[in-house]
C-alpha cells in the first residue's frame, strides 16, 4: 500500500516570490511520483512526473520537483510565481502494476500581488 | 484538452434518488479510473477498468455503487438510493500505454 503526506495545507505567497510545496510518501515497492494542479471546479492537470533516472524533474509552467529516495520526498518548487498559479496542488504516487493513484490531501497556493 | 469528457458537469438530486454519470475517454485509453473527491481532500480511488474488465474496486465503493464499461470505451457510474454523504466531485481518468492519467473535468454531485 502507498500513502502520501502533503505537509502544508495552505501556502500564501507574494507574486514573483519562490514557492516550495512539500510531499512525503511511503511505499513498500518502487513507485512513480506525480504532481497535479487543480483549478476551481476543474479536473486535474499533470504538472510533472518522476518515473526513473534524473532526480530533478522539470514540468510545465516553470515548475520542477526533486525526488529524494532516502527521505522519501518529492517536493515541488517554482522560483517565481504568478497570480495565475493560485490553485490546489496534489502530490500522488502509483505503482507500476496498475498506475492507480494515491493522492495527498492537497496544498492550496494563494498568490497575492 | 485531456480528451476525457464527463457528463453531466453538475447534478443536484434528492436523497434516495438514483443517479448515473458518464465518462468518455479517447480510444487510446484502455485504462479507465473513477475517483471521488470531497471538499478539501485529494481524490480517492473508486474503481479501475482495463478495457471492459473491472479489475479493482475500492472498499469505498459500497453496494449502492456500480460501474460499467461495456465495450471498453465509455464508462458509467451509477449510485442508487443516494445519501447526503455521496455529495462529492466524481472524477474519471483515462490512461493508455504510458504512466500518465488524463482527468476529465468531473461531475459535481449534490444530494439534498
Amino acid at each position: 500500500a502507498q500513502s502520501v503526506t502533503q505537509l502544508d495545507s495552505q501556502v500564501p505567497v507574494f507574486e514573483e516570490a519562490p514557492v516550495e510545496l512539500r510531499c512525503n510518501y511511503s511505499s513498500s515497492v518502487s513507485v512513480y511520483l506525480f504532481w497535479y494542479v487543480q483549478y476551481p471546479n476543474q479536473g486535474l492537470q499533470l504538472l510533472l512526473k518522476y518515473l526513473s533516472g534524473s532526480t530533478l524533474v522539470k514540468g510545465i509552467n516553470g515548475f520542477e520537483a526533486e525526488f529524494n529516495k532516502s527521505q522519501t520526498s518529492f517536493h515541488l518548487r517554482k522560483p517565481s510565481v504568478h497570480i495565475s498559479d493560485t490553485a490546489e496542488y496534489f502530490c500522488a504516487v502509483s505503482s507500476s502494476n496498475d498506475y492507480k493513484l494515491s493522492f495527498g490531501a492537497g496544498t492550496t497556493v494563494t498568490v497575492r500581488a | 484538452d485531456t480528451g476525457v469528457s464527463q457528463d453531466p458537469r453538475h447534478k443536484i438530486t434528492k436523497r434516495g434518488q438514483n443517479v448515473t454519470f458518464r465518462c468518455d475517454p479517447i480510444s487510446e485509453h484502455n485504462r479507465l479510473y473513477w475517483y471521488r473527491q470531497t471538499l478539501g481532500q485529494g481524490p480517492e480511488f473508486l474503481t479501475y477498468f482495463q478495457n471492459e474488465a473491472q479489475l479493482e474496486k475500492s472498499r469505498l465503493l459500497s453496494d449502492r455503487f456500480s460501474a460499467e464499461r461495456p465495450k471498453g470505451s465509455f464508462s458509467t457510474l451509477e449510485i442508487q438510493r443516494t445519501e447526503q454523504g455521496d455529495s462529492a466531485m466524481y472524477l474519471c481518468a483515462g490512461g493508455g500505454e504510458g504512466t500518465e492519467a488524463f482527468f476529465g473535468q468531473g461531475t459535481r454531485l449534490t444530494v439534498v
